[in-house]
């Protein structure tokens, strides 16, 4: 069966960066994009872009463009979210999803930003 | 960006009734629209897809439909595992949208 399977809880200072991983299984994992969803605590989901596995081509919300980079490992079969320059407001929890309509999900990984 | 806008953003309901929940799109999507489950602390769960699409394993019990602008979620006989916040979702155009969700609670 198809799994995602996310890296663990991370703390980080405002103004550090991040990087979440979406290890993926059950499936071929370069035949569909790998998406970036976020909810900040009581919030809506909020997309954050998307990585085409077969042949890396990405694209970002405009809300994230510069801040954000996501890539593959095709060895690994492995997505990775890199967030930069942290603030309060990137708490969230940051779910990876399989392919536009999103029918599968990682179980999230809960980000936190203090100082 | 295209806005998307459930109704009603609460609902309380008894077990078994059916429920409607109703997406609006900001313009049209075609029927490129799904619906997603949440329950706290838990990924969304995939409902359907296509705007009436029932993804594989979903009970029937959940039904689409719409296109355009208006599209609804119906789920009938109402179970306790049913309580949760449902989100409508559109992918026609960059960059997908959600809806503010709707928290379907125990009467």
């Amino acid at each position: 069966q198809v799994q995602l399977v996310q890296s663990g809880a991370e703390v980080k200072k405002p103004g550090a960066s991040v990087n979440v991983s979406c290890k993926a299984s059950g499936y071929t994992f370069t035949s569909y994009a790998v998406h970036w969803v976020r909810q900040a605590p009581g919030q809506r989901l909020e997309w954050m872009g998307w990585i085409n596995a077969g042949n890396g081509g990405t694209k970002y919300s405009q809300k994230f463009q510069g801040r954000v980079t996501i890539t593959r490992d095709t060895s690994a079969s492995t997505a990775y979210m890199e967030v930069r320059s942290l603030r309060s407001e990137d708490t969230a929890v940051y779910f990876c999803a399989r392919d536009r309509s999103m029918a599968d999900w990682g179980q999230g990984t809960l980000v936190t930003v203090s100082s | 960006d295209i806005q998307m806008t459930q109704s009603p953003s609460s609902l309380s309901a008894s077990v078994g009734d059916r429920v409607t929940i109703s997406c609006r799109a900001s313009q049209g999507i075609n029927n490129d629209l799904a619906w997603f489950q949440q329950k706290p602390g838990k990924a969304p769960k995939s409902l359907i897809h296509a705007a009436s699409s029932l993804q594989s394993g979903v009970p029937s019990k959940f039904s689409g439909s719409g296109s355009g602008t208006d599209f609804t979620l119906t789920i009938s006989s109402l179970q306790p595992e049913d309580f949760a916040t449902y989100y409508c979702q559109q992918y026609n155009t960059y960059p997908i949208t959600f809806g503010q969700g709707t928290q379907l609670e125990i009467k």
